[in-house]
């Protein structure tokens, strides 16, 4: 099945600043990457994602990136704000008959300091 | 309007009780889903449901029961858990399954789930 690893599994970064988070995926029948942010007590909120066949997406200060040969793909968020503080998990999704699963990174907790 | 609702926001049970989680979404969306998410952990997929009929089990213990009555509601029905059940149960929804171009997953806020 599809393994997918998520780093760093913590971040710190000031506000203003950027911030990076990687993922890599196993299964290359894999072909759509969402990127998630979980507040406390909430469930994941979709908050940018990005097919297999772009290589790159933006929505504001967020983009994604995809490289399909390497198998990984990032989240990029600039002008880091307080309220971006929270867990961001990738995940690959991949069909299976008639269904699709999604398969999550283990997460990693953003704090955005002042 | 991307709104998946689940009720109740909290529940605790002994481990005999019969309890059911409830999830609804009005979006026309033709799938639905369960996962289980324990502590500082990411979700796990339960079930899935494609078109009211249910497509994926994740080997999930049969204390465990989903259904889906329509296509706008998902029941989980739940039978003699164990503390090691207590988890943060969340419904998703999406449009398509599989063969469609528009599945992206949207997650209701989840069911705090405790097995004393």
């Amino acid at each position: 099945g599809e393994n997918v690893e998520q780093h760093p599994s913590t971040l710190s970064v000031q506000e203003g600043d950027s911030a990076v988070i990687k993922c890599t995926y196993s299964d290359s029948a894999s072909n759509y990457f969402p990127w998630y942010k979980q507040e406390l007590g909430k469930g994941p909120q979709l908050i940018i994602d990005i097919r297999s066949n772009v290589g790159e997406k933006k929505d504001q200060r967020i983009a994604v990136t995809l490289n399909k040969t390497a198998k990984h793909f990032s989240l990029h968020i600039t002008e880091t704000q307080p309220e971006d503080s929270a867990v961001y998990f990738c995940a690959a999704m991949r069909r299976t008959g008639t269904a699709s699963k999604l398969t999550f990174g283990t997460g990693t907790r953003l704090q955005v300091t002042l | 309007d991307t709104e998946v609702t689940q009720t109740p926001k909290h529940l605790v049970m002994g481990m005999t009780n019969k309890k059911s989680l409830k999830c609804e979404q009005h979006m026309g969306h033709r799938a639905m889903y369960w996962y289980k998410q324990k502590a500082k952990k990411p979700p796990e997929l339960m079930f899935v449901y494609s078109y009211e009929k249910l497509s994926i089990n994740e080997s999930v213990p049969s204390r465990f029961s989903p259904e889906c009555p329509n296509s706008s509601l998902l029941n989980l029905h739940l039978h003699a858990l164990q503390p090691e059940d207590s988890a943060l149960y969340l419904c998703a929804s999406s449009h398509d399954v599989g063969g469609g171009l528009r599945y992206e997953q949207y997650f209701g806020p989840g069911t705090r789930l405790t097995v004393t």
